[in-house]
């Protein structure tokens, strides 16, 4: 079966640092990726999506850049954080040929 | 642009009874739309979909409706059980010129079944 592993679950970082949270995907080949973030009280914004190794499709200009240097591995980076990069990061998987999509278990952010 | 909108933040239903979850969207090319179920700080669960070309999928107690004419979908849970009790999203996919679907997403609506 496959199952999706996000990491870490929860991240405490100060305003100016790098970021890197990874996504990894187990079970299935080709996967479309997908990350997305919650604000505080807040829905899902898309922001970043994947069909294949190196292509990367960004849904809103923002300090977030992502990567998806293998088949099943996704990464959300940032230079320099900002107070507003605070959230709740969502990894999320497709099959090509399903329309569901299913998340990882999240990381919870919080810029200082 | 909020192309799908949850415009009820909170819902309180008694257990064993309906609860009607409703969902707005404006682009008439989504081609699937989905439910989630979300607790906090973990992520979330699909739930149940429906394509664009039906109005009505079940499964078990959950049903959804589309009403394309009135660009509105809902979730419908019958019986209300008290584990129902968590946010909610309504999602729509669309097909992009990056040669899949993106899935937009709605700001939820909370839901609390009382025992």
């Amino acid at each position: 079966s496959q199952t999706i592993h996000q990491w870490p679950a929860t991240l405490v970082q100060p305003v100016g640092s790098p970021l890197s949270l990874e996504c990894t995907v187990e079970g299935t080949s080709n996967p479309n990726l997908y990350w997305y973030r919650q604000a505080a009280g807040r829905g899902l914004q898309l922001l970043f999506y994947s069909v294949g190794i190196g292509q990367i499709s960004s849904e809103v200009p923002q300090n977030l850049s992502a990567s998806r240097p293998q088949d099943r591995q996704f990464i959300l980076s940032s230079k320099k954080l900002l107070l507003s990069d605070s959230g709740f990061y969502l990894c999320a998987w497709r099959q090509a040929t399903n329309e569901k999509l299913f998340f990882g278990s999240g990381t919870q952010l919080s810029v200082l | 642009d909020q192309q799908v909108k949850q415009n009820s933040p909170s819902l309180s239903v008694q257990e064993g009874r309906i609860s009607i979850l409703n969902c707005d969207y404006t682009n008439s090319m989504f081609d699937y739309f989905l439910w989630y179920k979300k607790y906090p700080a973990e992520g979330p669960t699909f739930l149940i979909s429906i394509s664009s070309i039906k109005d009505k999928n079940e499964d078990g107690r959950f049903t959804v409706f589309l009403n394309k004419s009135a660009k509105h979908l809902s979730l419908h849970i019958v019986p209300s059980q008290p584990g129902d009790s968590a946010v909610y999203f309504c999602a729509a996919s669309l097909y992009s010129t990056s040669g899949t679907y993106k899935y937009i997403f709605g700001t939820g609506t909370r839901l609390k079944v009382l025992a």
